[in-house]
C-alpha cells in the first residue's frame, strides 16, 4: 500500500510549457517535502511545507500544501530542459521517518 | 561539499554472501536512514538510527541489519544476499526527526546480486 500517490507517473513536455505534479494521500502529514533526483544521484531537497494552505515559490517552481495537509502540488512555469528529472514527494506523519511517493518522471524536450 | 558519502558506489555479489554498505557523514546529524529504491516502488525505508547504538526497523527490514557505533557511520548489512535485494541503496541524514529540515541523501550504492 502506497501512502503517497503521485500523478502523473510520467510527463514529457516541450520547453516553455507549464505543468503540475500532484501528491495525494488519505493521511494527514505534519510536513511534506519535494525532492528532485537526477540519474545516478540521490534526491535533492527542493522545499519543505508545514502549514496547511502554505504556498512556497522557488524561482519558476510553486509548491502548495493542501488545507487539510493531505496533499500537495508542484507547478513549474515555462519548463526548461534543466528541469528534467524524477520529482518525489515525501511526508512525515509518524515522526522519525518519511514516506515517499513513487515519483513523477519529467522530461522537458528542447 | 558532500557531507555524506556512501561506499562502495557499485557492487556485484553472489547469492548467499554477506555484504556491508557504509554511510559516512561529516554533519554530526543525529538521524541516519537506509532506503532502497526500486522501479514502481519508490524509496522504501529499511532501517534508521536516531543516535549511537539506537536503531529501528523500517517497512522492508527483513534480511537486513544495521549498526551505528559512531555518530558519523551507519552500516547496512545483508546477512545472506538474495537476488531480490538487487537495488539502489541510499543513505540519508537529517538533524531532527521532524520533517522540517528534510533529508540530505548520499549518491547511492548500486548493488547487484547474481
Amino acid at each position: 500500500t502506497q501512502l503517497l500517490e503521485q500523478s502523473p507517473q510520467f510527463l514529457s513536455i516541450q520547453e516553455g510549457e507549464n505543468l503540475t505534479v500532484y501528491c495525494n494521500s488519505s493521511s494527514v502529514f505534519s510536513s511534506l517535502q519535494w525532492y528532485r533526483q537526477e540519474p545516478g544521484e540521490g534526491p535533492v531537497l527542493l522545499v519543505t511545507v508545514v502549514t496547511g494552505g502554505e504556498v512556497k515559490k522557488l524561482k519558476r517552481l510553486t509548491f502548495q500544501f493542501g488545507d487539510a495537509r493531505k496533499d500537495s502540488s508542484l507547478h513549474i512555469t515555462a519548463a526548461q530542459p534543466g528541469d528534467t528529472g524524477l520529482y518525489l514527494c515525501a511526508g512525515d506523519n509518524t515522526g522519525n521517518q518519511f514516506y515517499f511517493g513513487t515519483g513523477t518522471s519529467l522530461t522537458v524536450i528542447p | 561539499d558532500a557531507g555524506i558519502t556512501q561506499s562502495p558506489r557499485h557492487k556485484v555479489t553472489e547469492t548467499g554472501t554477506p555484504v556491508t554498505l557504509r554511510c559516512h557523514q561529516t554533519e554530526n546529524h543525529r538521524y541516519m536512514y537506509w532506503y532502497r529504491q526500486d522501479p514502481g516502488h519508490g524509496l522504501r525505508l529499511i532501517h534508521y538510527s536516531y543516535g549511537v547504538k539506537d536503531t529501528d526497523k523500517g517497512e522492508v527490514s527483513d534480511g537486513y541489519s544495521v549498526s551505528r557505533s559512531k555518530t558519523e557511520d551507519f552500516l547496512l548489512t545483508l546477512e545472506s544476499a538474495t537476488s531480490s535485494q538487487t537495488s539502489v541503496y541510499f543513505c540519508a541524514i537529517t538533524p531532527s526527526g521532524t520533517g522540517v529540515y528534510g533529508y540530505t541523501f548520499g549518491s547511492g550504492t548500486r548493488l547487484t546480486v547474481v
